[in-house]
């Protein structure tokens, strides 16, 4: 079964710092993955997604992922952390091969970002 | 352009009473995912609606149902309210060809 994990609940960074939210996954086949950002009282924004080609992947909002297939992780990154990244952020696998199947997600990792 | 619609934003219910919340694609999109994300935890998989039909399910009882209208809008009706249905709920919308899910900002339901 497909899953991810985000085993971090919290990350705390300082203004300016680079910032890292870590992810991890389990797919039989070639996994599709999504980072999407929540802020408070708000749905759901796409941030970035790999599907296939460069490891690397930019997004939105300076965001980028790092796709690494032997450590099966897919770990978010941005060089430089403002306070409005401050928001809960998730990681997640399409759960099946259709391109519009469903979206398993993880638990969740809350970004702090301190002035 | 509209991106995807929720109606309402904040919905208060009994237990035992009946719910129904919509939702508008974005301009394009034929498919319609519904799910719940309790607090503290990440959104879970209700089900997802395609050509008017179900099309996929997760694990949730039969007192959750939907619907799909032919201009692709879509509902989601909850019998039965428990306490725990107390979650919010959120309406993705995508399209054949595409890859990514787009969401709505949700309808916040609490069940008293």
């Amino acid at each position: 079964a497909q899953s991810v994990a985000q085993p971090e609940d919290q990350v705390n960074v300082a203004e300016g710092n680079p910032l890292t939210v870590k992810c991890t996954y389990s797919v039989s086949g070639n996994p599709y993955l999504f980072w999407y950002v929540q802020y408070p009282n708000r749905g759901l924004q796409f941030l970035l997604k790999y599907i296939t080609g460069d490891n690397l992947v930019k997004g939105s909002y300076g965001f980028e992922a790092e796709f690494n297939k032997s450590q099966t992780s897919f770990h978010l990154k941005k060089p430089s952390a403002l306070v409005s990244d401050s928001a809960l952020y998730f990681c997640a696998v399409r759960g099946g091969s259709y391109n519009t199947d469903k979206l398993i997600f993880g638990t969740g990792t809350r970004l702090q970002v301190f002035p | 352009d509209a991106g995807v619609t929720q109606s309402p934003t904040h919905l208060i219910k009994t237990r035992g009473q009946q719910v129904t919340l919509r939702c508008s694609p974005k301009s394009g999109h034929d498919t319609v995912s519904w799910y719940q994300q309790a607090l503290g935890q990440g959104p879970q998989f209700i089900f997802q609606y395609y050509e008017e039909e179900e099309r996929q399910r997760g694990n949730f009882p039969d007192r959750f149902s939907g619907h799909q209208f032919p201009n692709y809008s879509s509902e989601l009706n909850v019998n039965a309210l428990l306490l725990g249905d107390s979650a919010l709920y959120l309406c993705a919308s995508s399209q054949q060809g595409l890859t990514e899910a787009f969401f709505g900002q949700g309808t916040r339901l609490t069940v008293v």
